[in-house]
């Protein structure tokens, strides 16, 4: 059971929109439209902003946004915000009945 | 208030047992699978486990199968993290989560964490 994979960072501008990816296998990613989205500032525990692919917990903005296409799924955070700053790992469940998560991708607003 | 609350930071000698706790509130305790999640110092998240309390069917990561033991009393609505042996690898932050309804592991309320330090 590998972890996905997912790029170490990602930078955008204030305003701008960014895509992090997440790549996993047929056993996972593709296997499954059950891909999770976290958030994690510094000192702070995990927080869901996607869940299900693309359904968006109650109190999570409208700009995040979550899609999946073959065995990578994204998370595309539009009209980025110095507090979109943070770690973002993705998860998915996978054939062994257990979720498995991506590495992480730090976000820099510039 | 739909909560998770972690037990208090741990400072163990190798070879000490540990068990730290997670207990929740605010909602159905048996009703939602809850995780195990472990975050070394400026590392990612990792999966340990994850198990039901409403039968207590417990599912562990292969990294983890045999290192720990995961359970749960719905009764008092708390789960549990347990070392029988601790190293100093297993010093990290323990995150215990609860699965949204109708989700498959997407998690929605997080326990504030617990730091376990193993040194002799």
């Amino acid at each position: 059971q590998s972890a996905l994979t997912q790029p170490a960072s990602v930078s955008g501008s204030p305003g701008q929109s960014i895509t992090i990816s997440c790549t996993g296998t047929s056993s996972d990613v593709g296997g499954y439209n059950y891909v999770s989205w976290y958030q994690q500032h510094p000192g702070k525990a995990p927080q869901l902003m996607i869940y299900d692919v693309s359904k968006r917990p109650t109190g999570v903005s409208n700009r995040f946004s979550g899609s999946k296409s073959g065995n990578t799924a994204s998370l595309t955070i539009s009209g980025l915000q110095a507090a979109d700053e943070a770690d973002y790992y993705c998860s998915s469940y996978t054939s062994t009945s257990i979720p498995v998560f991506g590495g992480g991708t730090k976000l820099t607003v510039l | 208030e739909v909560q998770l609350v972690q037990s208090g930071a741990e400072v163990k000698k190798p070879g000490e047992s540990l068990k730290i706790s997670c207990k929740g509130s605010g909602y159905i305790f048996s009703s939602h699978w809850i995780g195990w999640v472990r975050q070394m110092s400026g590392k990612g998240l990792e999966w340990m486990g994850i198990i039901y309390p409403g039968d207590s069917d417990t599912r562990y990561s292969p990294s983890f199968q045999g290192q720990v033991t995961i359970s749960a009393d719905k009764s008092i609505s708390t789960a549990y993290l347990q070392w029988s042996s601790l190293k100093a690898s297993d010093t990290a932050m323990y995150y215990c989560a609860r699965a949204a309804p109708g989700s498959y592991f997407g998690m929605d309320v997080w326990g504030q964490g617990t730091t376990v330090t193993v040194s002799s």
